[in-house]
C-alpha cells in the first residue's frame, strides 16, 4: 500500500513563509491533497493538485509536486497566527480496486509565533 | 458542504462493552470511510464502503465491524471495546460530484475506561 511521510513539527514567525514537505511511494495517484486540522476540529480540505501539474497556486498557498522524486510540498506565504494547525498530506491509493482509500502522513504541527 | 454528520460527538464507555458510532450523509455519495486519529499516526483507515452492503477492511480493522444498509448511513461497531480503541474517529465521504476531495465529519471522541 501507499506510504506517506511528513516531518512532525514546524515553527515560524508571523509574516514568514512556511513550507511543509511530504513524500509518498505510489506515483500513480490522480490527485494529491492537503488538509488542515484546527484544535478540536475535523479535517478541512485546504487544496489539492492534479498529478499532471507541477505547481498550483491558490492565494497564499502554493503546492509543488515533483513526481520523479515523489515529493509534495505546501508553501504558506505571509503566515499568520490563524494558520497554526496540523497539516496533513493525503494520497489516494491508486489502481482499479483501490476504492479511493486515502493514506495520510502523520501530520505536521505548524506553530506560528507573533 | 457534503452534509456529513457523526454521532455521538463524545462517548465514554467501559471496557468490554459494545459501542456503535454513526455516520450520516445527505448527498448520496457512494464511497464512505472510517478513520481513527491517534497522536503520531495521522489518520488510519479502519473500514470503508463502496456501496450499500459493500464494505471492506482497512489498515487497522481488528476489533471493528461496519454496516451499510442504506446509502446515507455507515455504522462503525466496536464489538467489545478495549482501552487501545480510545481515539478520535472520523467518517469521510469521497466527493462523487464537483471538485475532487474528501469531506470529513466533525469526529467522535471515544474514551474506553
Amino acid at each position: 500500500g501507499e506510504d506517506v511521510e511528513q516531518s512532525l513539527f514546524l515553527s515560524v514567525r508571523e509574516g514568514d513563509s512556511s513550507v511543509i514537505n511530504c513524500t509518498y511511494t505510489d506515483s500513480s495517484s490522480t490527485y494529491l491533497y492537503w488538509y488542515k486540522q484546527e484544535p478540536g476540529a475535523g479535517l478541512q480540505l485546504l487544496t489539492y493538485i492534479f498529478s499532471n501539474m507541477d505547481m498550483k497556486q491558490d492565494q497564499r498557498l502554493t503546492v509543488l509536486l515533483n513526481k520523479k522524486d515523489k515529493h509534495l510540498s505546501l508553501r504558506i506565504a505571509d503566515t499568520q497566527t490563524g494558520d497554526s494547525a496540523i497539516y496533513f498530506c493525503a494520497v489516494p491509493d491508486a489502481g482499479g480496486t483501490s476504492y479511493g482509500k486515502l493514506t495520510f502522513g502523520q501530520g505536521t504541527i505548524l506553530t506560528v509565533h507573533p | 458542504d457534503a452534509g456529513i454528520t457523526q454521532s455521538p460527538r463524545h462517548k465514554v464507555t467501559e471496557t468490554g462493552t459494545p459501542v456503535t458510532l454513526r455516520c450520516h450523509q445527505t448527498e448520496n455519495h457512494r464511497y464512505m470511510y472510517w478513520y481513527r486519529q491517534d497522536p503520531g499516526h495521522g489518520l488510519r483507515l479502519i473500514h470503508y464502503s463502496y456501496g450499500v452492503k459493500d464494505t471492506d477492511k482497512g489498515e487497522v480493522s481488528d476489533g471493528y465491524s461496519v454496516s451499510r444498509s442504506k446509502t446515507e448511513d455507515f455504522l462503525l461497531t466496536l464489538e467489545s471495546a478495549t482501552s487501545s480503541q480510545t481515539s478520535v474517529y472520523f467518517c469521510a465521504i469521497r466527493n462523487d460530484r464537483g471538485s475532487p476531495g474528501y469531506t470529513f465529519g466533525s469526529g467522535t471522541r471515544l474514551t474506553v475506561v
